[in-house]
């Protein structure tokens, strides 16, 4: 099974800061990689596909970068809607795993 | 709009069944792979089981195999998981969620139902 390492696993931040979450993959995931955010109590959103492809109606201060093991999502200036844990996910083979989250949480 | 409602949940007691469904609407049910996710109280996201359009190809997680079955009845837009030998390590939120197809299908989960929760405890 493909495991997929989030890092950090916490990360505190302000509204306005660049920051960024990386996914490492066990084995090469080819640039098949999603990212989701989830707020407390409520249903996970899809952000990107294919390591890079924004949603429809996704910001634009979301963006997602890398191929193989390797990935990134960034948000350039963060919003106070921001605040949530993020999740990246292979969508490569079977079985199709899920990182351990990124809390993101305010400073 | 794209809609998934879930239901089936409830306590049930260990090595017990239940049998989830979810009802598709605003879109073609039968042209898009399903799938199932869950998620353990305070935990992360684990995926289950996929399905194909015709119910032809199905994919499990291996904590599941032999105990789950997931189904689809495109007559009635529905999608099920059959949940036998249920065991503690069960409990959790149970999403469906539809796969991005446009020309081919990947597993990126685009919409989500709200969930329904399953309690495996005695």
């Amino acid at each position: 099974d493909i495991q997929m390492t989030q890092s950090p696993s916490t990360l505190s931040a302000s509204v306005g800061d660049r920051v960024t979450i990386t996914c490492r993959a066990s084995q090469s995931i080819r640039s098949l990689l999603a990212w989701y955010q989830q707020k407390p109590g409520k249903v996970p959103k899809l952000l990107i596909s294919k390591a890079s492809t924004l949603e429809s109606g996704v910001p634009s201060r979301f963006s997602g970068s890398g191929s193989g093991t390797e990935f990134t999502l960034t948000i350039s200036s963060l919003q106070p809607d921001d605040f949530a844990t993020y999740y990246c996910q292979h969508h490569d083979s079977y079985p199709i795993t899920f990182g351990q989250g990124t809390r993101l949480e305010i400073k | 709009e794209v809609q998934l409602v879930e239901s089936g949940g409830g306590l049930v007691q260990p090595g017990g069944s239940l049998r989830l469904s979810c009802t598709a609407s605003g879109f073609t049910f039968s042209s898009y792979w399903m799938t199932w996710v869950r998620q353990a109280p305070g935990k992360g996201l684990e995926w289950v089981a996929n399905i194909n359009q015709d119910g032809s190809d199905k994919y499990y997680v291996d904590s599941v195999k032999g105990r789950f079955a997931i189904s689809r009845d495109n007559a009635r837009n529905s999608l099920f998981l059959q949940m036998n030998s249920l065991r503690a390590e069960d409990t959790a939120v149970y999403y469906c969620a539809r796969l991005i197809c446009s020309g081919s299908c990947y597993s990126a989960f685009a919409y989500w139902g709200q969930g329904t929760l399953v309690t495996v405890s005695s």
